[in-house]
């Protein structure tokens, strides 16, 4: 069964400290691996796509990288603002429908 | 640019009854998908419509069912809701089918309370 798990199920840290989100998969056939960010009673918002073992992707404060098994979201110096919900996804399926792990609640505190 | 437009935001139901959620998608994106998320999980793929014709269809049972219309347009319906049914549902646009390609948009989702 495709599967995605996200750790930790929610982080907190202060304004400046740097850290990184998991993402595993168990999918077969991916074909692509997404991350969004969600804020509170809104849809979900395009971060990066990540096609292929070892790409890296990077927006603003936000790096995302790839491996054969797992994907990791690096923030550098968190702001405030940064504080969402990181889900991420991957593309399965003869639909190419998302998959999508339970998220990442993150707070960064002033 | 209008982006993907879901209505209504906000609905409350009773068991029971029957639901029909709408969604237009970017203009000139000719596939919708619909996902239901639950509170504090991410969100399930229900369907996924191309060119007006389902592509795929997640582990729902037949009280969900959907439909694209020639401008594109989605509609959600939920027959003979059960407390269960309580979520936000989402609606995704995408240029084509193949969303590793293009990715997903999303609208901002309806929120479903069934009481």
């Amino acid at each position: 069964e495709d599967q995605v798990t996200q750790s930790p199920e929610a982080l907190r840290l202060q304004e400046g400290e740097s850290s990184s989100l998991n993402c595993s998969y168990t999918v077969s056939g991916l074909r692509g691996l997404f991350w969004y960010r969600q804020d509170p009673g809104k849809g979900p918002e395009f971060l990066f796509t990540l096609y292929s073992a070892g790409e890296e992707k990077e927006k603003e404060r936000l790096k995302a990288t790839l491996t054969k098994k797992e994907s990791f979201l690096h923030i550098t110096a968190p702001k405030p603002e940064d504080s969402a919900t990181y889900l991420c996804a991957g593309v399965v399926g003869s639909a190419r429908q998302l998959t999508f792990g339970s998220g990442t609640q993150l707070t960064v505190l002033p | 640019d209008a982006g993907v437009t879901q209505s209504p935001t906000h609905l409350i139901k009773t068991r029971g009854q029957q639901v029909t959620l709408r969604c237009s998608p970017i203009s000139g994106h000719k596939s919708v998908s619909w996902y239901q998320q639950v509170l504090g999980q991410g969100p399930q793929f229900i369907f996924q419509y191309y060119e007006k014709e389902e592509r795929g269809r997640g582990n729902f049972p037949d009280r969900f069912s959907a439909r694209q219309f020639p401008n594109y347009s989605s509609e959600l319906n939920v027959n003979a809701l059960l407390l269960g049914d309580s979520a936000l549902y989402l609606c995704a646009s995408s240029p084509g089918w193949d969303s590793s390609n293009y990715g997903y948009t999303f609208g901002s989702g309806t929120r479903l309370t069934v009481v």
